[in-house]
């Protein structure tokens, strides 16, 4: 099912490293993905988007790339820094009509001075 | 940018008692709203989306007499954890949808952890 309660995998990169966080999503018939960022004790703060007509797409220090043949997403953030540590979650709008997000099980960055 | 209030930020309440947690679009007009729960450690689980005067639309598995949401207005919708138990101890997060942020905006609040002793 979605959501599943699991423990939530770690990436750990030194300060100025390149990051690369992954998400397998569920419905290939999703046709909308957004990476979040969340901070311990906040919402989740929007970073990118992604639309399936596109394959990559690139922001301040960050690119999505969506491979729709695996259902694979990925957030690379470019020079990762110490404010970056955070949990980073994909979502999917399943195009079930009612705009709604669901979540990946996230990914947490942790960088290093 | 669009904002979501979200209040209150924490609250403890007793076993039994009944809580209610009030998300405001402030610059916008929602008109659609989702509240999601998450646990510790967890990813946000999607409970329910409420259109601007409908009733809610709950996710399977979700009990719509424990979790009562209302969207009564453009700026407001409430979620009422009602006879709360410890097992519904979470961190709740609503996020909202309207006119104005374009096709695929979605803004979430700052979330409520509610603890139930």
């Amino acid at each position: 099912g979605e959501n599943v309660g699991l423990h939530l995998p770690t990436l750990s990169v030194q300060e100025g490293d390149n990051s690369i966080i992954n998400c397998a999503y569920s419905n290939s018939a999703s046709d909308y993905f957004i990476w979040y960022k969340q901070e311990s004790g906040k919402g989740p703060q929007f970073i990118i988007d992604i639309r399936s007509n596109m394959d990559k797409r690139q922001g301040q220090r960050v690119t999505v790339l969506l491979n729709k043949t695996v259902k694979h997403l990925s957030l690379q953030i470019a020079a990762t820094q110490p404010g970056d540590s955070a949990v980073y979650f994909c979502a999917e709008n399943p195009a079930t009509g009612f705009q709604k997000l669901v979540f990946g099980t996230g990914t947490r960055l942790l960088v290093s001075p | 940018g669009a904002v979501v209030s979200q209040h209150p930020s924490r609250v403890i309440c007793k076993s039994g008692t009944s809580v209610k947690i009030e998300c405001r679009s402030l610059d916008f007009q929602a008109t659609t709203m989702f509240w999601y729960r998450q646990f510790p450690k967890q990813s946000l689980m999607l409970m329910a989306t409420s259109n601007e005067g409908s009733k809610a639309t709950y996710e399977q598995g979700v009990e719509k007499d424990k979790f009562l949401i209302n969207h009564a207005s453009l700026t407001l919708s409430t979620l009422t954890v009602t006879s709360a138990h410890p097992e519904d101890s979470s961190f709740y997060i609503c996020s909202a949808r309207g006119s104005g942020q374009g096709s695929y905006g979605y803004t979430f609040g700052s979330g409520t952890r509610l603890t139930v002793v």
